[in-house]
């Protein structure tokens, strides 16, 4: 089945710069790969998604790059600000035989932004 | 939050007792999913369902069941909770394109 690496594991930037979240995944098979940001008690929520044929998606400040050959894919969080500190998580997904989408998460990326 | 509660969000039990969690949704969505999220593990998915009575293991079922009789409700079901079994846990629901997954407001669940 499909396995997730997510790195690093922490992350502590200063506001106002950028912050670099890299995943890799092992089954080639997997086409679909969504990030989820994830505040204190709160529930994971959606916040880009990226198919396996592109290889760039951009919103507002956030892009998701997807390197299908190496079969990595990173997230990028340009003029970081105080709210975008959370955990972050990369996923990807493993289609099944009944079509219902096996979602196999990262372990998370807890992003701290220095004021 | 595509119209996804959860009960009860907190729970406090005993080890040996049984132990039901409802995902409830409003949206008439197909594919429901359990997942529980420990420190260190991300998110794991337990089980989950492609319609009603029609459901699959995940990557971490043992211990779990599951039941969906009727479009709107997946229940979680742990027959004898174990201390390994604290955790929160979060329903997830699929839409459109069966891939894009909104979760539901979790469950804390800890087992003394």
């Amino acid at each position: 089945g499909e396995n997730v690496e997510q790195h690093p594991s922490t992350l502590s930037v200063q506001e106002g710069d950028s912050a670099v979240i890299k995943c890799t995944y092992s089954d080639s098979a997997s086409n679909y790969f969504p990030w989820y940001k994830q505040e204190l008690g709160k529930r994971p929520q959606l916040i880009i998604d990226i198919r396996s044929n592109v290889g760039e998606k951009k919103d507002q400040r956030i892009a998701v790059t997807l390197n299908k050959t190496a079969k990595h894919f990173s997230l990028h969080i340009t003029e970081t600000q105080p709210e975008d500190s959370a955990v972050y998580f990369c996923a990807a997904t493993e289609r099944g035989y009944s079509s219902a989408s096996k979602i196999i998460f990262g372990s998370g990326t807890r992003l701290s932004i220095r004021p | 939050d595509a119209g996804i509660t959860q009960s009860p969000r907190h729970k406090v039990t005993e080890t040996g007792t049984p132990v039901t969690l409802r995902c409830h949704q409003t949206e008439n969505h197909r594919y429901m999913y359990w997942y529980r999220q420990d420190p260190g593990h991300g998110l794991r998915l337990i089980h989950y369902s492609y319609g009603v009575k029609d459901t699959d293991k995940g990557e971490v079922s043992d211990g779990y069941s599951v039941s969906r009789s009727k479009t709107e409700d997946f229940l979680l079901t742990l027959e004898s909770a174990t201390s390994s079994q604290t955790s929160v846990y979060f329903c997830a629901i699929s839409v459109g394109d069966r891939d894009t997954q909104y979760f539901g407001p979790g469950t804390r669940l800890t087992v003394l």
